[in-house]
């Protein structure tokens, strides 16, 4: 059965920094790999999704990810960390065509 | 473009009380579903439908009823509301084709069962 886990809860950094949301997921097939965001009182946006191909995916708001096999995850990058950027993130996994399976949730703070 | 709207935002209940969700989306899409969120637990399926008239259950289904008459519409049903049902329930849609594609969400119904 698909699974993912996002093992922090929480995540801080400084604007300006460097920021990265870890994911990991259990797959018996080829993965396909989501990230979202959720802002408050809003549902979860997409960001960026890998199929195949080329590990780092690029996606929405200079927001990439890094697939990588061997250490089944898929942790989500960003360059330089804006206040902006705070929420809640959601790492997802599709096995074949079946439902998506949701991590907990990860809370990214960016602070000034 | 409006893409998924759900109904109502808010909703107060007592115990046993009945109610439906109603989520509507624009998309022509063919995959609807029914999420709730808990915090700490991610998001949780409860219910989806692959096409008009068709429905299946999820991983959290006991509690709740679903109806897709329309293709457009898929309704979420409490039959008698409990407190553990107090939750923030997430309708999504998704077009019909392979595994890679992104579900949409809809802002979400903050329900609390007192």
């Amino acid at each position: 059965a698909q699974s993912v886990a996002q093992p922090e809860d929480q995540v801080n950094v400084a604007e300006g920094n460097p920021l990265t949301v870890k994911c990991t997921y259990s797959v018996s097939g080829n993965p396909y790999l989501f990230w979202y965001v959720q802002y408050p009182n809003r549902g979860l946006q997409f960001l960026l999704k890998y199929i195949t191909g080329d590990n780092l995916v690029k996606g929405s708001y200079g927001f990439e990810a890094e697939f990588n096999k061997s250490q089944t995850s898929f942790h989500l990058k960003k360059p330089s960390a804006l206040v902006s950027d705070s929420a809640l993130y959601f790492c997802a996994v599709r096995e074949y065509n079946n439902d998506m399976r949701f991590g907990a949730g990860t809370r990214l703070t960016v602070k000034p | 473009n409006a893409g998924v709207t759900q109904t109502p935002k808010f909703r107060v209940l007592k115990t046993g009380q009945s109610m439906t969700l109603l989520c509507a989306q624009d998309m022509n899409h063919e995959y609807m579903y029914w999420y709730r969120q808990d915090p700490g637990m991610g998001l949780r399926l409860i219910h989806y439908s692959v096409g008009e008239g068709t429905t299946a259950k999820g991983e959290v289904p006991d509690g709740y009823n679903v109806s897709r008459l329309k293709k457009q519409n898929f309704l979420l049903g409490l039959e008698s509301a409990a407190p553990s049902q107090t939750s923030v329930y997430f309708c999504a849609s998704r077009p019909l084709g392979g595994p890679d594609q992104p579900q949409h969400f809809g802002d979400g119904t903050r329900l609390s069962i007192l």
